[in-house]
């Protein structure tokens, strides 16, 4: 896809695992925080959220959890099917600014 | 109801040259945010508008300016095109409101510029 190169972080997983992805975060400031999947040739895909007064927050086949201690987001995908194969963007957002700072992505790979 | 979308989606300039893109956000969506994704920087925000204004703006250099007009459409314009201008330009519109408070935004499919 047009997200990062060479330095991409990559995960694969079997059909059917869980998969979980890592960010951390920079700005203790930061009061929201988003994923986003990046599937090839489109633009980021809002998949969860969560703001800072949330330790854990669930979707469907997604839970994020914010550790504001550490500075450390995760983002746990259930039941991985082919299609959750992209790159997948955390992104943190300063408070009172409308403006994202993302990560470096994270590249999934699904194994069949 | 229908998602942003950005014109061109392709777009093949030379150096020094300049290009102007454009996005229109999600119906009813106040704030148009630029971002620039590159494989070596990743994905860098340009800036943000609302109601015609600019209220946030990124680390990059005078030529590359936007605008918004009265029905929220944004264009973004990049002057002088360098080599390193190469990339995915992507434009972002969210429901937010005038108050601060920050609010999910929704990315268009992007504007591949490639500068000979």
């Amino acid at each position: 896809g047009e997200s990062v190169g060479l330095h991409l972080p990559t995960l694969s997983v079997q059909e059917g695992d869980n998969s979980i992805i890592n960010c951390a975060y920079s700005n203790s400031a930061s009061d929201y925080f988003i994923w986003y999947k990046q599937e090839s040739g489109k633009g980021p895909q809002f998949i969860i959220d969560i703001r800072s007064n949330m330790d854990k927050r669930q979707g469907q086949r997604v839970t994020v959890l914010l550790n504001k201690t550490v500075k450390h987001l995760s983002l746990q995908i259930a039941a991985t099917q082919p299609g959750d194969s992209a790159v997948y963007f955390c992104a943190e957002n300063l408070q009172g600014a409308q403006k994202l700072v993302f990560g470096q992505g994270t590249r999934l790979t699904i194994n069949p | 109801k229908a998602g942003v979308t950005q014109t061109p989606r392709y777009l093949i300039k030379t150096r020094g040259q300049q290009v102007t893109l454009s996005c229109s956000p999600i119906s009813g969506h106040r704030s148009v945010s630029w971002y620039q994704q590159t494989p070596g920087q990743g994905l860098q925000f340009l800036f943000e508008y609302f109601s015609e204004t600019q209220r946030n703006k990124g680390n990059f250099p005078g030529r590359f300016s936007g605008r918004q007009f009265s029905n929220s459409r944004s264009e973004m314009n990049v002057s002088t095109l360098e080599l390193g201008d190469s990339a995915l330009y992507l434009c972002a519109s969210s429901s937010l409101g005038a108050g601060g408070s920050t609010d999910t935004q929704y990315f268009g499919p992007g504007t591949r510029l490639t500068v000979l």
